[in-house]
């Protein structure tokens, strides 16, 4: 089956670096997303990877392995408005995207 | 960028009432666009694949009676939500591929929140 995994939930501090991990098995692959979403608001788009490497905005950098299933969100000089949901989807061979359950980030001061 | 607009963003109606979700793609003609349900705490579930033109496409346990699928033209799509009941209480959100296709990009509605009493 298809399976998107990520940790539930996780937290930083003000200031510091944090990175969520995502590893995902699918029936081929097209691409992987980040999305941001707080509470009780639609998704945000974050990023789009489909290459090997590292995509890089301003605060926000993505990675990909594609030999490895495993992409990571990294964020830095977290702020507060960080706080929120960071969900990981990738798109299978048939352009479908298949979520993962969202990483709940908490920010504290 | 690419603006997806969902009207209403709060609805509370009765059990047994039929609910109607208007999503529309404001600066771009959208051919495709997804409807997702989102529970408390959860992560997006698709529930269907609406294109212009033709039938919507259902995930696997999702009712297409109960939830009618209009993709009138290629700037709207419609969920409408027939003879909810509470269980129905949820998030519901569109979104549609942007003009860039290389970049797959999806473009979200701002929501729609349903409370069926």
């Amino acid at each position: 089956g298809q399976n998107i995994d990520q940790p539930t939930e996780m937290t930083a501090t003000e200031g510091a670096i944090v990175q969520i991990n995502c590893t995902y098995q699918t029936s081929g692959f097209n691409g992987l997303f980040w999305y941001q979403q707080h509470a009780g608001e639609a998704p945000t788009f974050l990023s789009y990877n489909v290459l090997d490497g590292l995509e890089e905005k301003g605060r926000f950098s993505s990675f990909l392995s594609r030999s490895k299933g495993y992409s990571y969100l990294l964020l830095k000089e977290l702020q507060m408005k960080d706080s929120a949901s960071y969900l990981c989807a990738v798109m299978d061979s048939n352009y479908q995207l298949i979520w993962g359950a969202g990483t709940k980030l908490i920010i504290k001061p | 960028g690419a603006v997806v607009s969902q009207h209403p963003s709060w609805v509370i109606c009765k059990s047994g009432t039929s609910v109607k979700i208007e999503c529309r793609s404001l600066d771009f003609q959208a051919t495709t666009m997804f409807w997702y349900r989102q529970f408390p705490k959860q992560s997006l579930m698709l529930m269907a694949t609406s294109n212009e033109g033709s039938k919507a496409t259902y995930e696997q346990g999702v009712e297409k009676d109960k939830f009618l699928i209009n993709h009138a033209s290629l700037t709207l799509s419609t969920l409408t939500v027939t003879s909810a009941h509470p269980e129905d209480s949820s998030f519901y959100i569109c979104s549609a591929r942007g003009p860039d296709r290389d970049t797959g990009e999806l473009f979200f509605g701002e929501g729609s929140r349903l409370t069926v009493l």
